[in-house]
């Protein structure tokens, strides 16, 4: 069965260190892999994603991600973090069933990244 | 990026009535809409897949009476949900898949809180 995972509900990160949210996938064949940020209230932003190429994947707001084929990972990371970079962050996987023409996205838990000044 | 807009943001209503929530692509044409509930502190549930044109692809356990989507036009799509009742109360939410021959990401709506009395 396809999932995704993220095996921390919450990380805590002081502002200026390197903060990374953990991710790992399974599903078949190539993964389509997504990251997205929710601030409270609000629907999911687009921060980045990984279809082919480059195994690192620069998106928005400074963050980046690793695609990692062997350890079938695909964490997010940020060199310094910001205060206002507290929100929850959702990794996401595109459902490769039916050749992934159905466009769903399998979403995982959710971590909650809390930056202290 | 492409811009989502969904109406109303929030709602109140009594138990027994029926809501309707708009989701609208504001700079792009999406053949393809999909509709979500996320509870409180837990991750997006998709509900079902709005084409435009023809019928909604519900997921399995959500009922195709209770929550009525309509996707009339290529930018507009809608989720009305029929005699409401507490235990609907939750955040809705859309997204609008870009076209095809482009990345197909998903572009998501800004969320609708209803709450039902």
């Amino acid at each position: 069965a396809q999932s995704v995972a993220q095996p921390e509900d919450q990380v805590n990160v002081a502002e200026g260190n390197p903060l990374t949210v953990k991710c790992t996938y399974s599903v078949s064949g190539n993964p389509y892999l997504f990251w997205y940020v929710q601030y409270p209230n609000r629907g999911l932003q687009f921060l980045l994603k990984y279809i082919t190429g480059d195994n690192l994947v620069k998106g928005s707001y400074g963050f980046e991600a690793e695609f990692n084929k062997s350890q079938t990972s695909f964490h997010l990371k940020k060199p310094s973090a910001l205060v206002s970079d507290s929100a929850l962050y959702f990794c996401a996987v595109r459902d490769m069933n039916y050749g992934g023409a159905t466009n769903k996205l399998i979403f995982g838990t959710g971590t909650l990244l809390a930056v202290q000044p | 990026g492409a811009v989502v807009s969904q109406h109303p943001s929030w709602v109140i209503c009594k138990s027994g009535t029926s809501v309707k929530i708009e989701c609208r692509s504001l700079d792009f044409q999406a053949t393809t809409m999909f509709w979500y509930r996320q509870f409180p502190k837990q991750s997006l549930m998709l509900m079902a897949t709005s084409n435009e044109g023809s019928k909604a692809t519900y997921e399995q356990g959500v009922e195709k009476d209770k929550f009525l989507i309509n996707h009339a036009s290529l930018t507009l799509s809608t989720l009305t949900v029929t005699s409401a009742h507490p235990e609907d109360s939750s955040f809705y939410i859309c997204s609008a898949r870009t076209p095809t021959g482009t990345s197909r990401e998903q572009f998501f709506g800004p969320g609708t809180r209803l709450t039902v009395l």
